[in-house]
C-alpha cells in the first residue's frame, strides 16, 4: 500500500531558528516526491520537487534532501520566519497510480 | 488572476441540503482534481478529470457525490443531501500533462460547514 509518513506532526520554533521535518515512504515505483506548503485557511503551495536522480533542491530558505534508497526526504527551513508558520505536507507520485499519495502534514508554529 | 479559482470560498448549509461547488482551473491545463481535507489532515483525493473524461473515482466519493467538468474547462462538485461528516474543505487543483512532473496547482478551497 502507498503511504506518506510526516514527522513531527507539530513543531513550535522561535522566529529565526531552523527545523527540519522529515517524510518517510513506502511508494513503489517512485516517480517524484514534491513539498507543499499550506497556510490556514487557503490550498497547498508547491516548494520543490524532486526525482529519483536527484538529492537537494533549494527555494529560497527551503532546502529539500531525498534519500531514494531509503525512501525519505526532508525539508530544512533555515532562518524562520514569522510566516513560515503553515502546514507542511509531503506529496509522493508513482506506485503505479496517476494520483499523487498526500502525507498528513506537520503544523509549524514560528514564534516571535 | 491565473490561478485556480473556486467558488463559494465558504458554505454553511444545513443537513439535507443540496450544494454545488465549481473550480476553475489554470486555461490550458487539461487536468483537474477534487480533495476533501479535514482539519489536521492531508488532502485525500476524491476524482480527476482528463480533459472532460473523469477517469477515477475515490470510494470516499459515495453516491451522493457527483462531479462534471462538461466542457473540459471548469468543473463542479456536487453534494447531494449532505451531511455533517461532509464539514471539510474541498480543494480543487489543476495540471498540464505531459508535462515537466505534473506539477499540481491549488485553488484556495471551498469550506463547507454541514449543521
Amino acid at each position: 500500500k502507498n503511504q506518506v509518513e510526516q514527522s513531527p506532526q507539530s513543531l513550535i520554533i522561535l522566529e529565526g531558528k531552523n527545523c527540519t521535518l522529515q517524510c518517510n515512504y513506502t511508494v513503489s515505483p517512485f516517480s517524484n516526491l514534491r513539498w507543499y506548503k499550506q497556510d490556514t485557511g487557503r490550498g497547498p503551495v508547491s516548494l520543490t520537487i524532486m526525482t529519483f536522480s536527484e538529492n537537494t533542491k533549494s527555494n529560497g530558505r527551503y532546502t529539500a534532501t531525498l534519500d531514494a534508497d531509503t525512501k525519505q526526504s526532508s525539508l530544512h527551513i533555515t532562518a524562520s520566519q514569522l510566516s513560515d508558520s503553515a502546514s507542511y505536507i509531503c506529496v509522493v507520485s508513482g506506485g503505479g497510480s496517476y494520483i499523487p499519495t498526500f502525507g498528513r502534514g506537520t503544523s509549524l508554529i514560528v514564534h516571535p | 488572476d491565473t490561478g485556480v479559482s473556486q467558488d463559494p470560498r465558504h458554505k454553511i448549509t444545513k443537513r439535507g441540503q443540496n450544494v454545488t461547488f465549481r473550480c476553475d482551473p489554470i486555461s490550458e491545463h487539461n487536468r483537474l482534481y477534487w480533495y476533501r481535507q479535514t482539519l489536521g489532515q492531508g488532502p485525500e483525493f476524491l476524482t480527476y478529470f482528463q480533459n472532460e473524461a473523469q477517469l477515477e473515482k475515490s470510494r470516499l466519493l459515495s453516491d451522493r457525490f457527483s462531479a462534471e467538468r462538461p466542457k473540459g474547462s471548469f468543473s463542479t462538485l456536487e453534494i447531494q443531501r449532505t451531511e455533517q461528516g461532509d464539514s471539510a474543505m474541498y480543494l480543487c487543483a489543476s495540471s498540464l500533462v505531459p508535462g515537466h512532473e505534473e506539477t499540481q496547482y491549488f485553488g484556495p478551497g471551498t469550506r463547507l460547514l454541514v449543521l
